[in-house]
């Protein structure tokens, strides 16, 4: 089956640990993204990358980091710089168009709690 | 700051009413639009999008939203709606001058009561 998987879906930690959310799609797509989303707020770009060993800020990237070293994969690490990490973070992936655009598909998601 | 918004953060309804979602975009130039919706435990999905031409779209599940450039809108429809409707939807906006990215609304809870 292609798609997009997010692990685990359920993650707890306890505050001041740094956690790493895993994303892998097997759609060949390019480009890859990781969102927060927060009741009331939608969907928040955190990181996104284009293409492997590459990727920007998003519109809140401050205590979040990133990796694109396979095409496949966009491992997202919560860090403890991270003020309120509680949060459901999903990973979404499209091809590169140029000059147009691509709709996103979205994996399953991560809950996050930390404690 | 450019942004998307959506009217409503909550609706109920009963079965068979008829469905409005407002969404509005502060984005100048080429836009393309998006509805997504979020059924519980569900993945993020598409509804429909629209990237040019006939500005009516229809999607899945029998919506279909309207582009009205003039007021930066992009309302989501649907003329009688069912149980399993009830989700969360997104509007969400790629504009051209910002590349690959999509902004999402704040989202509009939906109950349908059976």
């Amino acid at each position: 089956d292609g798609g997009i998987t997010q692990s685990p879906k359920y993650l707890f930690r306890k505050e001041g640990q740094n956690v790493t959310l895993s994303c892998e799609q097997n759609l060949n797509h390019d480009a890859m993204y990781w969102y927060r989303q927060d009741p009331g707020q939608g969907l928040r770009l955190i990181y996104y990358s284009q293409i492997v060993n590459d990727f920007q800020k998003g519109d809140i990237a401050e205590g979040y980091s990133v990796s694109r070293e396979k095409k496949e994969s966009f491992p997202l690490t919560v860090t403890s710089a991270q003020k309120n990490p509680t949060a459901f973070y999903l990973c979404a992936s499209n091809f590169r168009l140029a000059g147009g655009y691509n709709e996103q598909f979205f994996g399953p998601g991560t809950r996050l709690t930390v404690l | 700051a450019q942004s998307v918004s959506q009217h409503n953060h909550h609706v109920i309804l009963s079965e068979a009413a008829s469905l409005e979602l407002g969404c509005n975009y502060s984005y100048g130039g080429t836009v393309n639009l998006f509805w997504y919706v979020q059924y519980p435990g569900q993945h993020l999905q598409l509804l429909l999008k629209y990237f040019s031409g006939d500005p009516l779209v229809k999607g899945i599940k029998g919506f279909e939203a309207e582009f009205i450039k003039s007021k930066f809108s992009f309302n989501l429809r649907k003329p009688s709606v069912q149980w399993s409707d009830t989700a969360e939807y997104f509007c969400a906006v790629n504009a051209q001058a910002a590349g690959n990215k999509l902004t999402f609304g704040g989202g509009t809870r939906v109950l349908v009561k059976p």
